[in-house]
């Protein structure tokens, strides 16, 4: 596609629900990361996939998060057992194989969990 | 590094007046840099980048200027428009990703 597509742009959910977050990236990106952003916060990092490597999970705050990705193409990020904490926009971006250069980005998924 | 947990540092500017947005960064062997504007309700988008063995380049009205001695990362916006209020943010590589500062929110005022 022409851009980094994420759905759905806006979930509300109740707390404890399950939710998965959607990301296609830019066709022929080989990398792809996720983060989430608090209100008026900046960009924290959640995970990181290259290729065909192991994913980078460094960054997943709790064990209700985990993140999957298909070849080298969608990628769904899912969070079990939603807590309000949970409240951000998660962004997904994604870039070439050079390792570490720029990044283009989806323009998030707002989830709120009542 | 990331700032995450912290709000972020407010600029406030003038119309037409030129803003200056700072960065520091921590691993001293990043060789690549970049700045990204995010706008309310949208992703952040590219703005400029430069490399290590540059200490300035120039866009359309921004600059980027880099301080390798002191790992200091500037952007420049000159005759700052209302469009320009935004969320600023830079990066630097760090082995394989980009690790991005806290970001900094620009008011331009009319």
């Amino acid at each position: 596609g022409a851009g980094v597509s994420q759905s759905p742009s806006n979930k509300v959910t109740e707390k404890g629900k399950d939710v998965e977050l959607r990301c296609d990236p830019i066709s022929g990106h080989t990398a792809l990361y996720w983060y989430r952003q608090r209100l008026g916060q900046g960009l924290e990092f959640l995970i990181y996939f290259q290729g065909n490597s192991a994913p980078d999970k460094s960054g997943l705050p709790s064990d209700r998060f985990s993140a999957e990705r298909t070849g080298e193409s969608v990628s769904t990020l899912t969070i079990q057992r939603t807590q309000q904490e949970d409240s951000a926009v998660y962004l997904c971006a994604s870039s070439t194989d050079t390792p570490g250069e720029k990044l283009f980005f989806g323009s998030g998924t707002q989830l709120s969990v009542l | 590094g990331e700032s995450v947990g912290l709000h972020l540092p407010t600029l406030s500017v003038q119309e037409g007046d030129n803003s200056i947005i700072n960065c520091a960064y921590s691993n001293s062997a990043s060789d690549y840099f970049i700045w990204y504007k995010q706008e309310s309700g949208k992703g952040p988008q590219f703005i400029i980048d430069i490399r290590s063995n540059m200490d300035k380049r120039q866009g359309q009205r921004v600059t980027v200027l880099l301080n390798k001695t002191v790992k200091h990362l500037s952007l420049q916006i000159a005759a700052t428009q209302p469009g320009d209020s935004a969320v600023y943010f830079c990066a630097s590589n760090a082995g394989n990703m980009l690790t991005f500062g806290g970001g900094t929110r620009l008011m331009v005022k009319p």
